[in-house]
């Protein structure tokens, strides 16, 4: 049972590249989520989804982009990436809106 | 605006020195107070869920408690293994999103 599967784990961007984080979950969940963890500022939501082929903005929405086309996956994407995206990213899923969630592993970005 | 906030930053233990970390909260209509344990380089692991005031939950050594205000994660004799960064979150009744707190960074030394 892999749970929620990121990838990369570590990636190296310049200042205008883009890319794309993958986020794979096996475990039927409709929810999906997109975080992003800075030191001292905890876990701030990026993206998220209901279910497949919809997407919604979290708190901190500029600069990314998302789709959902399948339910078990849910990218993440930076068009233009900039340093202030250097961060740990991570992916989360549940089952309803009431449940914690599962998490992935992360994605650590640094943009130079 | 809902916020968390956690106290203290960081928190060194001896092997069974048992102590409580604090989540104090302001949130328009309490959904539920979750806690997380992050180890290093890992992702968030789901604890706790607690709904109401009064409610506690329990695993291994871990103990949280609900009031109105705050939900405390009490450790009860713990072991260099329960090293990590404990972190709180909440959920309103309205929004799709948790609010996490920063977390309380628990060393636990031998």
């Amino acid at each position: 049972n892999a749970g929620v599967t990121q990838t990369p784990k570590f990636r190296v961007l310049k200042t205008g590249q883009s890319m794309t984080l993958l986020c794979a979950q096996d475990m039927n969940h409709e929810y999906m989520y997109w975080y992003r963890q800075d030191p001292g500022m905890g876990l701030r939501l990026i993206h998220y989804s209901v279910g497949e082929g919809t997407t919604a903005k979290g708190e901190v929405p500029d600069g990314y982009n998302v789709s959902r086309l399948k339910k078990q996956n849910f990218l993440l994407g930076l068009e233009s990436a900039a340093p202030s995206q250097t961060s740990v990213y991570f992916c989360a899923s549940s089952y309803t809106t009431g449940d914690g969630y599962t998490f992935g592993s992360g994605t650590r970005l640094t943009v130079v | 605006e809902d916020q968390v906030t956690q106290s203290p930053e960081a928190l060194r233990l001896q092997e069974g020195e048992s102590s409580s970390l604090n989540c104090s909260y302001t949130v328009s209509g309490l959904r539920g107070l979750f806690w997380y344990r992050q180890d290093p380089g890992k992702g968030p692991e789901f604890l706790f869920t607690l709904y109401s005031a009064g409610e506690e939950k329990e695993k291994e050594r871990l103990k949280a408690t609900l009031t109105k205000k705050e939900s405390f994660l009490h450790i009860t004799a713990p072991k260099p293994e329960d090293s990590a960064t404990y972190l709180c979150a909440v959920r309103n009744n309205y929004g799709q999103n948790f609010v996490f707190g920063p977390g309380t960074r628990l060393s636990v030394l031998p």
